[in-house]
């Protein structure tokens, strides 16, 4: 099973709305990651997870707030949006940090942004 | 900081022609990784490619790795429809293997 599932699949919401994109694998993949992509674009990195740690983090405003709980869970936490936040939100997981042979991010299908 | 160009950005060919993509990096690399994007869809994982002369065969599409001139390509054999896609390179700088900086894509439109 190589599968990155992530909900929900389109999300509206108010700059002044609080709300949460969730990722999940269970591949037994120990990094994930958060993406943003404006379209026609390619994907930004925003995050870094690895082994339930924040590795990385690309300087994202605040209002974007991850969450590890678990090894197979990644949660996004959205607060005070602006309508510039509206993109693609990716999720990917790999196996470690890409330090190994060919090992490779998959992706999630992503969540649609949209901010009113 | 890494710059990751991709050249053409937008490409219409068509069924049964050859083409290359290619993908120049600005600073030295790890690895580097091509993925499709169908519209509205996420990305898939083509290629991973791990050193200098690296070559990889996948059906019509075959990668290259160049790490000297900091060259990647994407060569299409007789392309077909089902081809159309974007398709972005993406380099890991080396030493921090996980972040990946993507190039700017490139979108492939196979005509009949």
């Amino acid at each position: 099973d190589t599968e990155v599932t992530q909900t929900p699949k389109h999300l509206v919401m108010g700059m002044t709305n609080k709300k949460s994109l969730k990722c999940e694998q269970h591949m037994g993949h120990r990094a994930m990651y958060w993406y943003k992509q404006k379209a026609k674009k390619p994907p930004e990195l925003m995050f870094v997870y690895s082994y339930e740690k924040l590795s990385i983090n690309e300087s994202v405003p605040s209002r974007f707030s991850p969450e590890c709980p678990n090894s197979s869970l990644l949660n996004l936490h959205l607060h005070a949006l602006q309508p510039e936040d509206s993109a693609l939100y990716l999720c990917a997981s790999s196996q470690v940090l890409l330090t190994s042979g060919t090992d490779t991010q998959y992706f999630g299908p992503g969540t649609r942004l949209t901010v009113l | 900081e890494l710059k990751v160009e991709q050249n053409p950005l937008f490409l219409s060919m068509q069924e049964g022609k050859n083409y290359t993509i290619y993908c120049n990096y600005s600073t030295t690399s790890d690895r580097l990784y091509w993925y499709r994007q169908d519209p509205g869809k996420s990305l898939e994982s083509l290629f991973v490619l791990l050193s200098n002369g690296a070559v990889k065969q996948e059906g019509r599409l075959m990668a290259s790795l160049d790490t000297k001139a900091r060259l990647s390509t994407l060569h299409i054999t007789a392309a077909v429809h089902d081809l159309s896609a974007t398709y972005f390179c993406a380099v890991a700088l080396t030493g921090t293997a996980s972040k990946l900086t993507f190039g700017t894509g490139t979108r492939l439109q196979v005509t009949l």
